[in-house]
């Protein structure tokens, strides 16, 4: 099955620096790649998602690459903000539609 | 986006109770729901896929005499714990897809079983 790998594990920045979370996948054949943010307690909220026919997107501070041949994709998070602080989730669809999760990147963004 | 709403939200029973929980997407049809469980400062692992109409499908060592899911109708689905013991307590999650890849989290139940 799908094996999604997530890094860094905790990623600390300081308020307007930007941010990068890297994750990779072992199936060739995912095609859509989500990104989660859940803050504690709650549910996890999609943020941005892209899929296997764009290398890029953006949506104003958020933007995610996707590498298909290397089989990696990114957040970046630019000009961060305290708010940003949170628990960031990378996915891939499975079979199914199911998502299978990265283990997770705790952001926090010090003023 | 679309809603899905979980109930109860916090459940605190003790062991060898049965605790039921309902997911149910409020502005459209789920074909697809899935079951997640999480437990502290770690990722979601997907328990199991249900269908409407049909028979789950569960992920390998989640026990489907355990953890019984129905997906009666479109927009609901139900997990119930059978049997809970205190290494169940985790906070539950679903999620509702309809045409799309894109999926719908509930809230999240709170289970902690005594």
């Amino acid at each position: 099955g799908e094996n999604v790998e997530q890094h860094p594990s905790t990623l600390s920045v300081q308020e307007g620096d930007s941010a990068v979370i890297k994750c990779t996948y072992s199936d060739s054949a995912s095609n859509y790649f989500p990104w989660y943010k859940q803050e504690l307690g709650k549910r996890p909220q999609l943020i941005i998602d892209i899929r296997s026919n764009v290398g890029e997107k953006k949506d104003q501070r958020i933007a995610v690459t996707l590498n298909k041949t290397a089989k990696h994709f990114s957040l970046h998070i630019t000009e961060t903000q305290p708010e940003d602080s949170a628990v960031y989730f990378c996915a891939a669809i499975g079979t199914g539609y199911a998502l299978n999760f990265g283990k997770g990147t705790s952001l926090l963004v010090t003023p | 986006g679309a809603v899905v709403s979980q109930h109860p939200s916090w459940v605190i029973c003790k062991s060898g109770t049965s605790v039921k929980i309902e997911c149910r997407s409020l502005d459209f049809q789920a074909t697809t729901m899935f079951w997640y469980r999480q437990f502290p400062k770690q990722s979601l692992m997907l328990m199991a896929t249900s269908n409407e109409g049909s028979k789950a499908t569960y992920e390998q060592g989640v026990e489907k005499d355990k953890f019984l899911i129905n997906h009666a109708s479109l927009t609901l689905s139900t997990l119930t714990v059978t049997s809970a013991h205190p290494e169940d307590s985790s906070f539950y999650i679903c999620s509702g897809t309809g045409t799309m890849e894109t999926q719908y989290f509930g809230p999240g139940t709170r289970l902690l079983v005594l």
